[in-house]
């Protein structure tokens, strides 16, 4: 079993619309985990940093753990075009593992 | 520097050929990760580097795959014998260290290798 999975999309929302990005991991023991966005043709950037459990906010921004089931999900208020990326959760380690990603499109 | 900087962003080779990618860590950083990305699918990781110490290799196909980070000269990544699926984009990352808030990672924007 993969450490962090992801289902790949495409999600398509329009502009505006609350975004809901998950991902699932394997062990109950991890506690840290990151949320990566890559733009096309560039590479990826930390867009938010959580611990364990409970919801970090920064702006349009919420990422939520849920250990008890092992969800990460990222939430996007008041999406925009420019939020068109492909999001990665990650599980900081010694060798930081990713899932595959999942691509959003926000179309206008 | 203050991003980290991959080159050459391009590079075909044919089967068999040998390709080397550069990588020059931001400043000040300990750690270098090499991951590899083919066809936007997940990242695989390569190797990683404490200094121009190797940290962690578990990754590393050691058949055909080598990688270098020496003092004063950018990191290395580089791949005898080509073959087909070999083709991918490889990102290099570096980071202050790997654990906790300074763990974050901080990407080149790749170098992407094709093989014919």
């Amino acid at each position: 079993q993969k450490e962090v999975e992801q289902d790949p999309g495409p999600l398509s929302v329009p502009e505006g619309a609350i975004v809901s990005l998950n991902c699932t991991y394997s062990n109950s023991a991890f506690q840290y985990f990151m949320w990566y966005r890559q733009y096309s043709r560039k590479g990826p950037e930390l867009l938010m940093y959580t611990y364990s459990s409970g919801n970090k906010e920064d702006g349009r921004f919420t990422a939520q753990v849920d250990k008890s089931s092992k969800y990460i999900s990222l939430f996007i208020r008041d999406s925009q075009p420019s939020d068109s990326a492909t999001y990665l959760c990650a599980r900081e380690s010694y060798i930081p593992t990713f899932g595959r990603g999942t691509s959003l499109i926000v179309h206008p | 520097g203050e991003e980290v900087a991959q080159t050459p962003k391009h590079l075909v080779r044919g089967e068999g050929q040998k390709a080397k990618l550069y990588c020059a860590p931001i400043k000040g950083h300990s750690y270098v990760f090499w991951y590899q990305q083919v066809l936007k699918n997940e990242f695989k990781f390569l190797i990683s580097f404490q200094n121009e110490n190797v940290f962690d290799e578990t990754g590393m196909p050691k058949e055909r795959f080598s990688a270098k980070c020496l003092p004063n000269s950018p990191c290395s990544l580089e791949i005898q014998a080509t073959k087909l699926e070999d083709s991918a984009v490889y990102f290099c990352a570096s980071s202050q260290s790997v654990q906790g808030n300074t763990g974050e990672l901080f990407f080149g924007e790749g170098s992407r290798l094709t093989v014919l």
